[in-house]
């Protein structure tokens, strides 16, 4: 079936450190790759997306590349900021059927200043 | 920008009772869906919902999970009878179509404790 395995946290940083959360998938298909952010007492935002292999999205200093042949969608960004501290989810929805969103379990980043 | 929103925040109910969660998905969206997320672990798909009627569901959407679209805007998660297991955060999302490469978009969540 279709999953998502992410690096275990949590990940602590320095601010302005190189940041790097691994995420690799398992799924039929070509599915479509995310990433949401839970900031503390907040629900799931949306941080960016990949529809296809090669693709990279961005948003707010962080990428991430659709990688098919390995099966991967690494979150990167350059200088982490203490206001980045949350959990990040990587996620993929297939594309037949009724494409729920399948999560990572999630990596926490704690940045300090 | 428009969003989900959901309500109450924080819901505390005892065990055998019944509870609905509820949400205002985005006005123009005709995809709609809850999850769960139990403290500490993945967020977990529950069940889609579209053109009134439910489009897919997981095995932990038992006979005891029901949702329900009863008027234009609101769209609610009703537990009959919760147990203590059923103590999750759950988060209603919707979207504008069900195809893979459009995004959902999530409320803040209830948190449901169950004592």
């Amino acid at each position: 079936g279709n999953s998502v395995t992410q690096m275990e946290g949590p990940v602590t940083l320095s601010e302005e450190a190189f940041l790097t959360i691994n995420c690799t998938y398992t799924a039929t298909g070509y599915p479509s790759l995310f990433w949401y952010v839970q900031y503390p007492g907040e629900g799931l935002q949306l941080l960016l997306k990949a529809t296809k292999a090669d693709d990279k999205g961005s948003n707010k200093g962080f990428e991430a590349t659709y990688r098919k042949e390995t099966t991967s969608f690494h979150l990167e960004k350059g200088s982490v900021q203490v206001s980045d501290s949350a959990v990040y989810f990587c996620a993929l929805r297939r594309n037949t059927g009724f494409q729920k969103l399948v999560f990572g379990t999630g990596t926490r980043l704690l940045v300090s200043p | 920008e428009p969003e989900v929103t959901q309500t109450p925040s924080h819901q505390v109910t005892q065990m055998g009772q019944e509870v609905i969660l509820r949400c205002v998905p985005i006005s123009n969206h005709l995809y709609f869906y809850w999850y769960r997320q139990i403290l500490g672990q993945k967020v977990e798909f529950l069940v889609s919902f579209y053109n009134n009627e439910i489009s897919e569901k997981s095995e932990i959407f038992d006979d005891q999970f029901s949702v329900e679209r009863p008027d234009g805007s609101n769209f609610t998660l009703k537990i009959r009878s919760t147990k203590l297991e059923d103590s999750a955060m759950y988060f209603c999302a919707s979207g504008t179509t069900g195809t893979s490469n459009q995004p959902q978009h999530f409320g803040d969540g209830t948190r449901l404790s169950i004592l």
